[in-house]
């Protein structure tokens, strides 16, 4: 399967800061990747859909101009959490969609922890 | 009501035993049926894809579908404490769309 990476891992900010998360195909080429947000003990919650060269579809109840997304190449997306506040606190995983053939299954990054003070 | 239903647990069962997971759906839409295995603080991880009804086996797993009583399974033979995790059922409409997943199952295996 493909292989996704995200940085950072975790990371703690105070409120009102924003913080970029990336996500990183290692191997294969993504034309749709996916943004998810979990709370504890919660299941994923899909945020928006990134697709190369144009704008996120964001979910119903996400702000788009909170959570800035960018799919700048086919292996790069970005999410941008802007003025964080307390409650933006999740564990926030990437997936995507390998450019082959058989786009049938979302191959999931490690994770990314925010935790904001 | 929720678009998928799965039973939080958690689930508890000794070393050697089958775990036996399920989901059930509301929407005769969905045709594609994944099963994740999720580490505490890690993505998830797939594990079975299947797309039609009846059974598809791989390895210690075997995923079952039946899409006329929306309802779809996941056995885990020989079960190990290494299987300790929570287990995600998660369904699409169609290849490559978007998923909608269950809320999970935490699975602990005692040895």
């Amino acid at each position: 399967g493909a292989v996704v990476s995200q940085h950072p891992s975790w990371v703690i900010c105070k409120s009102g800061t924003s913080v970029k998360i990336e996500c990183r195909s290692l191997d294969f080429q993504a034309t749709t990747m996916f943004w998810y947000r979990q709370f504890p003990k919660q299941s994923l919650m899909l945020m928006a859909t990134s697709n190369e060269g144009s704008k996120a579809t964001y979910e119903q109840g996400v702000e788009k101009d909170k959570f800035l997304i960018n799919h700048a190449s086919l292996t790069l997306s970005t999410l941008t959490v802007t003025s964080a506040h307390p409650e933006d606190s999740s564990f926030y995983i990437c997936s995507l969609l390998p450019r082959i053939d058989s786009q049938e299954t979302q191959y999931f990054g490690p994770g990314t922890r925010l935790l904001v003070l | 009501q929720k678009e998928v239903e799965q039973d939080p647990g958690p689930l508890s069962v000794p070393e050697g035993a089958i775990v036996s997971l399920n989901c059930t759906y509301s929407n005769s839409a969905f045709q594609y049926f994944m099963w994740y295995r999720q580490y505490s603080r890690k993505g998830p991880e797939l594990l079975m894809y299947t797309y039609s009804s009846g059974n598809k086996e791989d390895g210690r797993f075997t995923a079952q579908v039946d899409k006329s009583s929306k309802y779809i399974s996941l056995f885990i033979r020989d079960s190990q404490p290494s299987d300790s995790a929570t287990y995600l059922c998660a369904i699409s409409v169609a290849a490559g769309n978007k998923l909608t997943f269950g809320g999970g199952t935490r699975v602990l295996v005692k040895p």
